[in-house]
């Protein structure tokens, strides 16, 4: 697997409260993603980058936000988590070369908001 | 933008046999396609993808082909193992999604003995 973690694994959290996921990679690569997976729907992105500080919206980003410092980290953020966002998060990372769509997964974090 | 379309979403087979799986896209302009596989609590991995320069790659008992023309691609597993029980998906990127995958809704393959 390539060098990529995500934490917390598991959480369990309350309506309204804020959520943030942490994706860490040691591979260097430029490219990181936030994909949600739920039944039926196989992934769906939510937020990507390409770069440091550079982050684009993907198809499910409404109630999330993203934030990358630092090369290696990306952060999912949900301001205020609702039922709906009950779900396993995967990060993903890929090169910023011409293999830039090989996309490699993290362990995931499942999230269940109560 | 691009959407890819899985069939079947289960899949039944009996040990040594053939699954194949396939996928439709829209955009005329991708040009790449991924399988990657899940197995149960774990992530999803890249087990194999083509590139629209190409009509077929095998690696060993998978193979995927692509049809550019009528916009699918298929995943073919030769003599099932009960370890190829797993969730497949197929994506898509298109040129001017720049790096961004469309996912297939995902395969349920069980390998019976």
């Amino acid at each position: 697997d390539a060098g990529i973690t995500q934490s917390p694994r598991h959480k369990v959290t309350e309506t309204g409260t804020p959520v943030t996921l942490r994706c860490h990679q040691t591979e260097n690569h430029r490219y990181m993603y936030w994909y949600r997976q739920d039944p039926g729907h196989g992934l769906r992105l939510i937020h990507y980058s390409y770069g440091v500080k550079d982050t684009d919206k993907g198809e499910v980003s409404d109630g999330y936000s993203v934030s990358r410092s630092k090369t290696e980290d990306f952060l999912l953020t949900l301001e205020s988590a609702t039922s709906s966002q009950t779900s396993v998060y995967f990060c993903a990372i890929s090169e910023s070369d011409g293999r830039a769509s090989e996309q490699y997964f993290g362990p995931g974090t499942r999230l269940t908001v109560t | 933008g691009e959407n890819v379309e899985q069939h079947p979403s289960t899949l039944s087979v009996q040990e040594g046999d053939s699954a194949v799986i396939k996928c439709t896209y829209s955009d005329s302009a991708s040009n790449y396609f991924p399988w990657y596989k899940q197995e149960l609590g774990k992530r999803p991995q890249l087990i194999i993808d083509i590139r629209s320069n190409v009509g077929e790659k095998k690696d060993q008992r998978i193979a995927v082909t692509l049809n550019k023309t009528a916009k699918h691609f298929s995943l073919h597993i030769t003599e099932t193992q009960p370890e190829d029980s797993a969730v497949y998906f197929c994506a898509g990127r298109s040129t001017d999604s720049w790096g961004k995958l469309q996912f297939g809704a995902g395969t349920q393959v069980v390998v019976t003995p």
